[in-house]
């Protein structure tokens, strides 16, 4: 167990439908990074936020945000859904913004488009 | 921009048998390097990483990493492998000063008995 926690575990929606996939990061980090694996895109940094700020963007679609909250949780909002976008959404954690902090990966999200 | 290669997508060793995964980087500098394992349904888990210093890098469940900066590789060994090393596995780069990873495609792991 990490100590990153995502929420929901699953998630199946429509087309144009809109979701948010929630992150926890481990006590004490202050950075979040959000990630996607797909079958065909493999895994991508999407986007990354530190103590509330955004930090670095990735491959990350118009149709997605992200926010860090005071409390340092994070929300990715997908919007406009697309087939394409079904993947597993995956929160990692790092206490710092530095490429040399470990980053925790939570377990991810399941994200099926119909 | 940085990439990384792992050139085999499945690779099938048999129990007790010695491992060797491959990755290959594209970077200007020395980047951080990293092998992650992610077994079905679970998220990400670092098997090791390395900065700088000693090439050869040992990490958690008896693996070990060599850098070979002449080669920009970074291959992933265990001498002898168990059922539950099936898994995939991917190599990570992130440019010193960067902050998102930038994984390859991954290795699926069989364990044969």
């Amino acid at each position: 167990d990490s100590g990153v926690t995502q929420t929901p575990k699953h998630l199946i929606t429509a087309t144009g439908q809109r979701v948010t996939l929630r992150c926890s990061p481990r006590s004490g980090d202050l950075s979040v990074y959000w990630y996607q694996q797909s079958l065909d895109q493999g895994l991508q940094f999407l986007i990354q936020y530190y103590n509330g700020e955004e930090r670095a963007k990735g491959n990350i679609l118009e149709r997605f945000s992200a926010q860090q909250f005071p409390d340092l949780h994070s929300e990715l909002n997908l919007s406009s859904l697309e087939l394409g976008d079904s993947a597993l959404y995956f929160c990692a954690s790092s206490p710092e913004p530095r490429s040399s902090y470990e980053q925790y990966f939570g377990p991810g999200t399941r994200l099926t488009v119909t | 921009a940085q990439s990384v290669t792992q050139p085999d997508i499945h690779i099938t060793v048999s129990e007790g048998a010695s491992l060797e995964l491959r990755c290959n980087y594209s970077y200007g500098a020395t980047p951080y390097l990293f092998w992650y394992v992610q077994s079905p349904g679970q998220g990400l888990q670092l098997l090791l990483k390395y900065f700088s210093g000693d090439t050869l890098v040992q990490g958690i469940k008896g693996f070990e990493a060599e850098f070979k900066r002449s080669q920009s590789s970074f291959n992933l060994r265990k001498p002898s492998v168990h059922w539950s090393d099936a898994a995939e596995y991917f190599c990570a780069v992130v440019a010193r000063g960067a902050d998102g990873l930038t994984f390859g495609k991954g290795t699926h792991l069989i364990i044969q008995p």
